[in-house]
């Protein structure tokens, strides 16, 4: 097991709802990211969090927005949810070691389903 | 044309065959490599990063490529536990920032 964990696991929602999907880091691990994969497709970079900072971001609208605490845990919120925002949810925690470095491997937590009927 | 690119199979391959896997990306300036291993339904694992010099870890041999662009990975002697999607991934610096950018996967289903 990686040690990072999701919550919910599953969750349905209805069109305009909003959501929030929580990550628990891996022991050590300081940063955060945020991944939307639909089926049968390639994780899609939605941001990352280093040190409670936005630290880079996708291709993703506004409504979909984060925050990262202190203890490394962090939650991916998404407002005005949309049919298509039905997806798995997958957080990966790594550990940046500052600077520009590349990154370092990323371990992911089991992912939240999101069904948007 | 996407930013890294896999040949998205299914490859189908008997137990005991050897299988290789290529994965091309097209920014230059693209600095950390890795593949993760997905099984259906379940998160991406990490399977290995891929070095310069190239890496080994039992039967999965990686290798990069800078000049033509791509990496690969080289399963031996396949198990039916290899059947999976395996996934390229690129990371690079994107301004003050870190990207990454997956590839779609390359689905492997190994036959009895």
């Amino acid at each position: 097991e990686t040690g990072v964990t999701q919550s919910p696991t599953h969750l349905i929602k209805t069109r305009g709802q909003q959501v929030t999907l929580r990550c628990s880091s891996q022991s050590g691990h300081n940063t955060v990211s945020w991944y939307q994969q639909a089926l049968g497709q390639g994780p899609q970079f939605i941001f990352q969090y280093y040190r409670e900072e936005e630290n880079g971001r996708g291709n993703f609208p506004p409504r979909f927005s984060g925050l990262q605490f202190p203890n490394y845990s962090s939650e991916l919120n998404v407002n005005a949810l949309e049919l298509d925002d039905s997806a798995l949810y997958l957080c990966a925690s790594s550990l940046r070691a500052g600077g520009l470095s590349p990154y370092n491997e990323q371990f992911f937590g089991p992912g939240t389903r999101l069904t948007v009927l | 044309r996407k930013e890294v690119e896999q040949d998205p199979g299914p490859f189908n391959v008997p137990e005991g065959a050897t299988v290789a896997f290529n994965c091309t990306y097209s920014n230059s300036a693209s600095q950390s490599f890795f593949w993760y291993r997905q099984d259906c339904r379940k998160e991406p694992k990490l399977l290995m990063s891929v070095y310069s010099s190239g890496n080994e870890d039992g039967r999965f041999t990686a290798q990069l490529n800078r000049a033509s662009q791509y990496i690969s990975l080289l399963i031996r002697d396949s198990k039916l536990s290899d059947s999976a999607t395996y996934l390229c991934v690129v990371s690079r610096n994107a301004g003050n920032n870190r990207k990454l950018i997956w590839g779609l996967g390359t689905s492997l289903a190994v036959n009895p």
